[in-house]
């Protein structure tokens, strides 16, 4: 089992859809997570961080993390053509580096 | 401070020669991490630094690949003897805290290309 699973999807969702995106992770020591998002030929950029169970809401984003099922998940809300990227979720464990997922591509139609 | 600097932004170079690539991180972050990603891929941790000591390193990390960071500032990327399959976004990263509580912030990478 990889550490860090995410569905790669593509996901497609119209304008003003809520896209649901969804993460899994393998060590139950893990403390701190991440949403980034990253653009073709970009570089990954910092969305979202949480660190207790339930919901954190920042503007259209929404986290949410679930620590007995070793569950984090990122919505978007009124979804735009802009937000259409690669969603990378990243897990820490505690003093050592993120661990990434591959991924989930995705992509919201006008 | 404009963020972490990368150079250089693209590289080409055949295969079997020696490839250097720098980071400057953010200036007031002690961390300073290297991931390599390739297409389709997250980005696969390769090894970090707090200030001038390398804490950890993966094994993705042959002997092939050094890094360092003298003085605790920039940092350099060598990967000696470049293989098709080192072909990839090197990526570097910084942050401020102890453990990585509050993420990393990225430069725009090093694109490699090995022919």
């Amino acid at each position: 089992q990889k550490e860090v699973e995410q569905n790669s999807g593509p996901l497609s969702v119209p304008e003003g859809a809520i896209a649901s995106l969804n993460c899994t992770y393998s060590d139950r020591v893990s403390q701190s997570f991440f949403w980034y998002r990253q653009y073709s030929g970009k570089s990954p950029e910092l969305i979202m961080s949480i660190y207790s169970n339930g919901d954190k809401e920042d503007g259209r984003f929404t986290a949410q993390l679930n620590k007995a099922s070793q569950y984090v998940s990122l919505l978007i809300r009124d979804s735009q053509p802009s937000d259409s990227a690669t969603y990378l979720c990243a897990v820490n464990r505690g003093g050592t580096a993120l661990i990434f997922g591959k991924g989930t591509t995705l992509s919201v139609s006008s | 401070d404009t963020g972490v600097s990368q150079d250089p932004r693209h590289k080409i170079t055949k295969r079997g020669q020696n490839v250097t690539f720098r980071c400057d991180p953010i200036s007031e972050h002690n961390r300073l991490y290297w991931y390599r990603q390739t297409l389709g891929q997250g980005p696969e941790f390769l090894t970090y630094f707090q200030n001038e000591a390398q804490l950890e390193k993966s094994r993705l990390l042959s002997d092939r690949f050094s890094a360092e960071r003298p003085k605790g500032s920039f940092s350099t990327l060598e990967i000696q003897r470049t293989e098709q399959g080192d072909s990839a976004m090197y990526l570097c990263a910084s942050s401020q805290d102890r453990g990585g509580t509050y993420g990393y912030t990225f430069g725009s990478g090093t694109r490699l290309t090995v022919v």
